[in-house]
């Protein structure tokens, strides 16, 4: 079956726009994460969903930032009034449960470029 | 505060050689730790898991340790070859996934 896709794989923006970013996750899997990650650095959690629901979003780095799920599928990531901060990758997974296993399966995330 | 640390400088070995990636963590607890793998442009691709209960894993020509005394996991490749350049994360289990920085490992032959 299909891995994780991230749509667009590029976005080039300017200051102040906003911006969203797709992620459809591997069919079934129950969660699903977003991350950032800057260039020469470690993976930033920003939230994650258990079906619909987000129980943590502690990782979202301000109010501009914010997600949704539907239908136990796809995610949008939504970066209002964009930043050159926020320029980064942003990295979506998805994992069949959340519990003791949870391995991740990585889409092959959207580069977002901030002028 | 709760760190986990990877060495950022990168590692670079001779082919065939034996790599070996560190990752150390303080103020967690840790039921499993996860290693992955990430190329450039590329999201993170998972190798291997260790529950805190194993002392170690295999797999193919890897090896992950997990000491949970010295709050220490080693990654080892063995009969290593420049495929295997990339960089190498480590993932604690809390409540979410929390990732390294990575380790970037370069195999020149």
């Amino acid at each position: 079956g299909a891995g994780v896709s991230q749509s667009p794989s590029n976005k080039v923006t300017e200051k102040g726009k906003d911006v969203e970013l797709r992620c459809d996750p591997i069919s079934g899997h129950t969660a699903l994460y977003w991350y950032r990650q800057r260039l020469g650095q470690g993976l930033e959690f920003l939230i994650y969903f258990q079906g619909n629901s987000a129980p943590d979003k502690s990782g979202l780095p301000s109010d501009r930032f914010s997600a949704e799920r539907t239908g136990e599928s796809v995610s949008t990531l939504t970066i209002q009034r964009t930043q050159q901060e926020d320029s980064a990758v942003y990295l979506c997974a998805s994992s069949l449960v959340i519990g003791e296993t949870d391995t991740q399966y990585f889409g092959p995330g959207t580069r977002l470029t901030v002028l | 505060s709760q760190k986990i640390e990877q060495n950022s400088e990168a590692l670079n070995i001779q082919e065939g050689k034996t790599a070996t990636l560190t990752c150390n963590y303080t103020n967690y607890s840790p039921a499993y730790l996860q290693w992955y793998r990430q190329d450039p442009g590329r999201g993170p691709v998972f190798l291997l898991l260790i529950r805190e209960n194993e002392k170690e894993k295999r797999k193919e020509r890897l090896k992950v340790t997990f000491d949970t005394t010295l709050k220490q996991s080693l990654f080892h490749i063995t009969a290593s070859q420049p495929a295997d350049s990339a960089t190498y994360l480590c993932a604690l289990n809390t409540d979410k996934l929390i990732f390294g920085t990575g380790t970037r490992l370069q195999v020149f032959p």
